[in-house]
Order: C-alpha cells, then sequence, then structure tokens
C-alpha cells in the first residue's frame, strides 16, 4: 500500500529557480491538497482539489500554482522560488466517508530550502 | 481570525499517565469535523482520532480518546496511560463544512508533549 507518494523529500533551490513538486496517490481519493509547515507551526494550506480538473487556492497560495490532469496526480509548482518558501510541504488525500469522517492521508513531506 | 486554538506549547507527562491536550476552535459552520494528528520528531503525520459535529458520543481510539464539549467548543485530546513513544508534537485540526470543503483543514499551532520515565 503506497498510500501518498511525495518526491522529492529534500530539495535545496537557488533563488529564482523553477521546480515542481510531486505528489501521487494510488487510493482513488476524490481530494487532494497541499499544506506547508514553517519551523513552530501548525500546517497551512496551500491549495487543493476536490477532483480532476478542479483546483482552488488556500490559505496562503501565492507563489504556487497546481493542476490536477488525473485523480492519482497533484503536482505543486513553485514559479520562481524566493526564501520565504523554505518550509516543509505535505500532501494529502481524502475521501468523503459518507458518515460525515474523513479519511486523510498524508504523505512523508518535502523539505525545501531557498538559498 | 485563528480558528483552531492550542494554548499549551509544551507539555509534560511522567510514564503510565493520563495527560489532556487542549483544542478550542471557531466556527460558524454546523457540520464540521475535529482532528487530532501526532508528528513525532521524524515529521510525518500520524492521524490518531476524528469526531463529527454531529457525533453524539466522545470518540475513542485505544488509548486515545476526544473530550467534545460542543457548547465551549473544545475539542480535547486525552492520551491515558503515556508511553515513551507518545513524546511527539500533537496538532489539533478542523474541517468545516461538508463535500466540497473535505479537502481543507485548519491547523493548531501544535503542543509538544514530553513523555518523562
Amino acid at each position: 500500500n503506497a498510500g501518498v507518494t511525495q518526491t522529492p523529500k529534500f530539495q535545496v533551490l537557488k533563488t529564482g529557480q523553477s521546480m515542481t513538486l510531486q505528489c501521487a496517490q494510488d487510493m482513488n481519493h476524490e481530494y487532494m491538497s497541499w499544506y506547508r509547515q514553517d519551523p513552530g507551526m501548525g500546517l497551512r494550506l496551500i491549495h487543493y482539489s476536490v477532483g480532476a480538473g478542479i483546483t482552488d487556492q488556500g490559505e496562503v497560495p501565492n507563489g504556487y500554482n497546481v493542476s490536477r490532469s488525473t485523480t492519482e496526480d497533484f503536482p505543486l509548482r513553485l514559479l520562481s522560488a524566493a526564501p520565504s518558501q523554505t518550509s516543509v510541504y505535505f500532501c494529502a488525500s481524502s475521501y468523503n466517508g459518507g458518515d460525515g469522517g474523513y479519511g486523510y492521508t498524508f504523505g512523508s513531506g518535502t523539505r525545501l530550502t531557498v538559498v | 481570525a485563528q480558528k483552531i486554538t492550542q494554548t499549551q506549547p509544551g507539555m509534560f507527562v511522567q510514564e503510565k499517565e493520563a495527560v489532556t491536550l487542549d483544542c478550542t476552535y471557531d466556527t460558524s459552520d454546523q457540520s464540521y469535523g475535529l482532528f487530532w494528528y501526532k508528528q513525532p520528531s521524524s515529521g510525518e503525520m500520524i492521524f490518531l482520532i476524528y469526531q463529527g459535529s454531529y457525533d453524539e458520543q466522545n470518540a475513542t481510539e485505544g488509548r486515545y480518546s476526544l473530550n467534545f464539549q460542543k457548547a465551549r467548543k473544545s475539542a480535547n485530546l486525552v492520551i491515558s496511560a503515556s508511553q515513551l513513544g507518545d513524546s511527539a508534537m500533537y496538532f489539533c485540526a478542523m474541517r468545516e463544512g461538508r463535500e466540497t470543503s473535505g479537502s481543507r483543514l485548519t491547523f493548531g499551532e501544535g503542543t509538544q508533549l514530553t513523555v518523562n520515565p
């Protein structure tokens, strides 16, 4: 059971570079989302998707783009990396459990440093 | 406005004792869900327990229970018989509404729990 797979696990970027963080899930979950976690803080929502072709902004979307062409994949693009984007990034997938309970599964995270 | 408040940055507990981690929330939705996650030093997010706003009984999962007081908007996590492996950061999180908001969680800032031998 792979669950949610994030790649890479670690990345160092120079200011101004672009890159894509990959996220894939094999549970056929409808919902996927990206969060960032800064030191000593909780997770904050960047972007989310409720299905293929549908995305929306979260709390901290600036500097990031997403797309969802398939149910399985939800990549996060950093357009022009800035030191303020140094963080740990988590991808999550979830489903509507029908009884109101939502099962969320998080990836293991990507630690990004922008220098 | 902060929607999830965890007022205890750090907590200490003796092994085998019980500990309560506080969480209060703010929402105008009638339908919402409350989660607790554990984040050990290795960094992964581990789901512990879930409480739906319409659930009449407090959720329990093994040594974890959620003390849900809807009128007070609190959802405290109780860990019974603490173990050394419980030392970690604990996050309270909320999902507001239903259906299309299902993928959005709002997190508190966390409580660092240390279990002493």
